[in-house]
């Protein structure tokens, strides 16, 4: 049981490149999440999938796209990438009863030059 | 808008004392749910405890207890009988109930000295 995992771990991308950040749960869960973190702070919302089919913008969406491929894969796609995104990125899972946390993967460090 | 604050960026505590966290939420929102994560210097978010804003007994798990007061919209960790490997950044956040995501504070950074 793997719980969330998250590839790559590392990444450095040249400003104006695009790369796909990957994201799959093995818990059956049906909500789905994107975060970044920059440093010092805590953890801000890009994009969530409440459901398979379903994707919706969180507080920081703008530069990125996402796609909920299937139930258990969720991946966030940075088209132009900009140094202003240089962050670590997290992927995390949700169950669906109203105690239920969500549960994170490791972290993606992404470095734009 | 739904907010998390954390006035604490650092705080230095004894091993084997106990330490308190504090966290105050602003919401409208009658029912919510609060959480603490811990991020060690490896970078994992690690859940600790959660806490149903209409749950009437403060959480606890092991060492770790929240206390809730729901009139001052606070809820603070407490740390009993802290050890060396609690030295982290540790979060508070608050889940949205549309869709579920966490709204996070800016953390503060808990150093346990010897």
């Amino acid at each position: 049981n793997a719980g969330v995992t998250q590839t790559p771990k590392f990444q450095v991308l040249k400003t104006g490149q695009s790369m796909t950040l990957q994201c799959a749960q093995d818990m059956n869960h049906n909500s789905m999440y994107w975060y970044r973190q920059d440093p010092g702070m805590g953890l801000r919302l890009i994009y969530y999938s409440a459901s398979e089919g379903t994707t919706d913008k969180g507080e920081v969406p703008n530069g990125y796209n996402v796609s909920r491929l299937n139930k258990r894969e969720f991946s966030l796609r940075l088209e132009s990438a900009a140094p202003s995104q240089t962050s670590v990125y997290f992927c995390a899972s949700r169950g669906t009863t109203s105690a239920d946390t969500q549960y994170f993967g490791p972290g993606t460090r992404l470095t734009v030059l | 808008a739904q907010k998390i604050t954390q006035t604490q960026p650092g705080m230095f505590v004894q091993e084997k004392e106990a330490v308190t966290l504090d966290c105050t939420y602003d919401t409208s929102d009658q029912s919510y749910g609060l959480f603490w994560y811990k991020q060690p210097s490896s970078g994992e978010m690690i859940f600790l405890i959660y806490q149903g804003s209409y749950d009437e007994q403060n959480a606890t798990e092991g060492r770790y207890s929240l206390n809730f007061q729901k009139a001052r919209k606070s809820a603070n960790l407490v740390i009993s009988a802290s050890q060396l490997g609690d030295s982290a950044m540790y979060f508070c956040a608050m889940r949205d109930f549309t869709g579920g995501k966490l709204i996070f504070g800016q953390g503060t950074e808990l150093s346990v000295k010897p």
